[in-house]
């Protein structure tokens, strides 16, 4: 059964280093996520695309926070300088996204990275 | 804005006690809404949606609109059912999503 996968799983770093993250999604999704995910809460949305297009990153710290996803397929999200309170789990999932009006908003979860910054 | 809320951060029941998850909602448009429930080491995955109107795992819930509530009942809990669950809304125009902050349900023996 296809899954979406991410890698690293677990991401070790010091404040004011660079990170990235890596997300594939389930094949044929056009949508992917990016969310962060702190102790204790939910889930929160950082970058959405529609294929190879951002439709939404409106929480996406952009001082410090980049993502692309170059190729409508895989994703990669980047942390550059790394600061204590990003230490967190970041999310990907995909969904079929939307298709003539219908929507296919089922969101598909990978693994998740878990950042510790020190 | 959206905003998803769950009023429970924790939540104990007894096996073969009805159990109720509460979520509530705000959105101005007509939303689509979702239950998401984490297992123990396992990941986020669906467990269900309002417009399919299906019992999963023997759990339903209702869109109730007047009241902007999505709340998740089951009328037998099982110790299986012990696990994280996150209330969520879509945006039907843009797919954007927002979740709630969970509830831990725990199912005692």
């Amino acid at each position: 059964e296809a899954e979406v996968a991410q890698s690293p799983r677990y991401k070790i770093t010091e404040k004011s280093q660079a990170v990235a993250f890596w997300c594939d999604p389930i094949s044929g999704h056009a949508t992917l996520y990016w969310y962060r995910q702190i102790l204790g809460q939910g889930p929160e949305l950082l970058v959405q695309f529609q294929d190879e297009s951002v439709v939404d990153d409106s929480q996406l710290p952009k001082d410090r926070f980049s993502a692309e996803r170059l190729k409508g397929v895989d994703s990669t999200l980047k942390i550059q300088p790394a600061e204590l309170g990003d230490s967190a789990m970041y999310l990907c999932a995909s969904s079929h996204g939307t298709s003539g009006g219908s929507s296919y908003n089922e969101q598909f979860f990978g693994p998740g990275t878990r950042l510790t910054v020190l | 804005a959206q905003r998803v809320t769950q009023p429970e951060k924790l939540l104990s029941v007894f096996k073969g006690a009805p159990v109720e998850l509460k979520c509530n909602y705000s959105y101005s448009g007509s939303p689509e809404l979702f239950w998401y429930v984490q297992y123990s080491r396992q990941r986020l995955q669906l467990l269900l949606r309002h417009i399919s109107r299906e019992s999963i795992k023997g759990f339903t819930a209702d869109l109730n609109k007047g009241e902007t509530s999505f709340h998740l009942k089951k009328p037998f809990a099982q110790e299986e059912d012990s696990a994280m669950y996150y209330c969520a809304l879509s945006n039907t125009n843009a797919g954007k999503s927002t979740f709630g902050d969970g509830t831990t349900l725990t199912v005692k023996p």
